[in-house]
């Protein structure tokens, strides 16, 4: 159980395009989604915290016209990264949390974005 | 301040080398302590969630203990599947979505 998938695993795209990563949980409901980002031999940074249906808290720091998330079901959250520049080649990892009293995050297999 | 200091920022072991881990913690209010274990290229796998000072868990070769300071990873004649980077982090009681502090990681090789 508690299984979180993302798409795509990696992209490269072009300098000013636009990209699209989905997170998804297949077999909870996951009422809290959360977006990190990743860099070389470094731990986690968290970006934003996204409530179904709400619109998504950002981290000090991070642009939220930038960045856009959605998370339009208990299912699925979204992670546009509009007019991507080389710094934002980064890892890309989504977690999950579901309405147990545990709060445990689970996590997604992270994609990777490089942007030439 | 909230902080998570882990150590040793990296550590080498002999195949069937036991070892402990550490993840100390200062927070106001502590909700739970969680492990995770990362490898190279891929998203955070959960390991173990701690809640109480007095708390253990185990998974296979791998026993987490909790106290008010700080949580210790013991491996216990660990293998070369054990290798990859033991993240810990914290969570507070109060706001903030109940988000997770991060430590830095130990990053494991175990020999065979």
């Amino acid at each position: 159980g508690a299984v979180v998938s993302q798409h795509p695993s990696r992209v490269i795209c072009k300098s000013g395009t636009s990209v699209k990563i989905e997170c998804r949980s297949l077999d909870f409901q996951a009422t809290t989604m959360f977006w990190y980002r990743q860099f070389p031999k470094q731990s986690l940074m968290l970006m934003a915290t996204s409530n179904e249906g709400s619109k998504a808290t950002y981290e000090q720091g991070v642009e939220k016209d930038k960045f856009l998330i959605n998370h339009a079901s208990l299912t699925l959250s979204t992670l546009t990264v509009t007019s991507a520049h080389p710094e934002d080649s980064s890892f890309y990892i989504c977690s999950a949390r579901g309405h147990s009293s545990t709060d445990t995050q689970y996590f997604g297999p992270g994609t990777r974005l490089t942007v030439l | 301040e909230d902080q998570v200091t882990q150590s040793p920022e990296a550590l080498r072991l002999q195949e069937g080398e036991s070892s402990s881990l550490n993840c100390s913690y200062t927070v106001s209010g502590l909700r739970g302590l969680f492990w995770y274990r990362q490898d190279p290229g891929k998203g955070p796998e959960f390991l173990f969630t701690l809640y109480s000072a007095g708390e253990e868990k185990e998974k296979e070769r791998l026993k987490a203990t909790l106290t008010k300071k700080e949580s210790f990873l013991h491996i216990t004649a660990p293998k070369p599947e054990d290798s990859a980077t033991y993240l810990c982090a914290v969570q507070r009681y109060a706001g903030n979505n109940r988000k997770l502090i991060w430590g830095l990681g130990t990053s494991l090789a175990v020999n065979p």
